[in-house]
Order: structure tokens, then sequence, then C-alpha cells
């Protein structure tokens, strides 16, 4: 059973960092590209970024290029969100997804993906 | 980035219904559109990839099609468990982008 467990969330001022962390079981991390996906309070999802299983590519969203990173340790299982110059709108549930099978690979190798699993989001809040 | 935009955004029926929500792509897409569910208080669920393929364990009452620009998703007879909020989403490019969501809610 796939199990994705996100950790890291909090309250920061605006300004600040924070990182998080998902830790993945069920499957075989390191052959799955992970995205990471946020939803203000009462709004919709929005996509953050996504990393290839091996690391050779990432795609930010614009609003967040220049001050999130994300990464992974295949070893751990564990995949992460660095975030730095945290803003107000910011905050959000953030959660860790798992990209489906069937996703859509274009002519200048550069992937895009769907999301078969989710898991149940960390509350990073920003506020003075 | 391509925008998704669902219609109805809120959509009242009753259990045993068959409704329909649409979601347009600012651009087209081909085939590459993901249906989720939602419910209060917990993560999305994968309905619909591809368009039109029932993720495993999808009732058959859900279905999906279109290509390009524009987008269903069905269901053929509302359950008390449908009722919830619905989104779309592209993955044709970058930025991937969702629909603003449709709430199903009880007549």
């Amino acid at each position: 059973e796939v199990q994705l467990l996100e950790s890291g969330g909090g309250l920061v001022l605006p300004g600040g960092s924070l990182r998080l962390s998902c830790v993945a079981s069920g499957f075989t991390f390191s052959n799955v590209a992970m995205s990471w996906v946020r939803q203000a309070p009462g709004k919709g999802l929005e996509w953050v970024s996504s990393i290839r299983g091996s690391s050779d590519k990432t795609d930010y969203a614009d609003f967040v290029k220049g001050r999130f990173t994300i990464t992974r340790d295949n070893s751990k299982n564990t995949l992460y969100l660095q975030m730095t110059s945290l803003r107000v709108d910011d905050t959000a549930l953030y959660y860790c997804a798992k990209r489906g099978a069937g996703y859509n690979c274009d002519g200048g190798g550069s992937c895009h993906y769907y999301f078969d699993h989710w898991g149940q989001g960390t509350l990073v809040s920003v506020s003075s | 980035d391509i925008q998704m935009t669902q219609s109805p955004s809120t959509l009242s029926a009753s259990v045993g219904d068959r409704v329909t929500v649409t979601c347009r792509a600012s651009q087209s897409i081909g085939g590459w559109l993901a249906w989720y569910q939602q419910k209060a208080g917990e993560a999305p669920k994968l309905l619909i990839y591809e368009a039109s393929i029932l993720d495993a364990g999808v009732p058959s009452r859900f279905s999906g099609s279109g290509s390009g620009t524009e987008f269903t998703l069905t269901i053929s007879s509302l359950q008390p468990d449908d009722f919830a909020t619905y989104y779309c989403q592209q993955y044709n490019s970058y930025s991937l982008t969702f629909g603003q969501g449709t709430r199903l809610e009880i007549k």
C-alpha cells in the first residue's frame, strides 16, 4: 500500500524559512517522480514543484521560483521542499503527491504528471 | 500557463441524478487531463486520467470524455458518497494547472 507522510509544517514569520519532508513507502521511490501541491485555506489546488526519480530534472511554478527548492533522498525514501523568503500568501496545506503511471513526456524530454496518491498534507502558516 | 475553467462552480443535485461537470482549457491539451474528487478535510483522490481512463477501484458510474480544450466528468447516478468537490488538472505542459473546482452539493 502506497503511503505518503508529510511533516515539517508550522507557523513562520514572513521572510522566514521552513523545510517540509515527505516519507514514502509502498512503492519503488527512486523510480517515481514526486511533486508538491498546495491548497490555501478554503481555496483550490495549486501545483508547486516536481522532481524526477533521479533528481536530474526539477520544475517549479513561477510563484515559487528562486524561493523554494525541491530535493529528494532516495536512500531515505524522502522528498523535501525547502522554502525560503516565505510570504503570507504561501499559507496553505502542502501535499506530497506521487505521479501516476500514465504520465506525459513531450519531444523535448520534459515530463508532466497527474497524481495517483497524495499524503494528508502539512500546514504552513505564514503570519506576523 | 494554461488556464483551466470549470463549470458550474457549484452544482446542486439529488441522489440518483445524472450530473456533468465541464472543464475547459485555454489552449489545446490533447487528452492530458485528470479529474480528482476531494471531500472536506481529506486529500484529493484520483478518479480519471488521460481524459477518460478510470483509476483502479473507481466506480463505473464515473466517466470522463473530451479532448483538445473541452472535457466533461459525468456521474451517471449520484450516490451519497459522491457529494464532494471535483477538480480537473491538465498535464500537457508546465505549469501544471488545476481548475478552480466544482462543489457538488445535495439538493
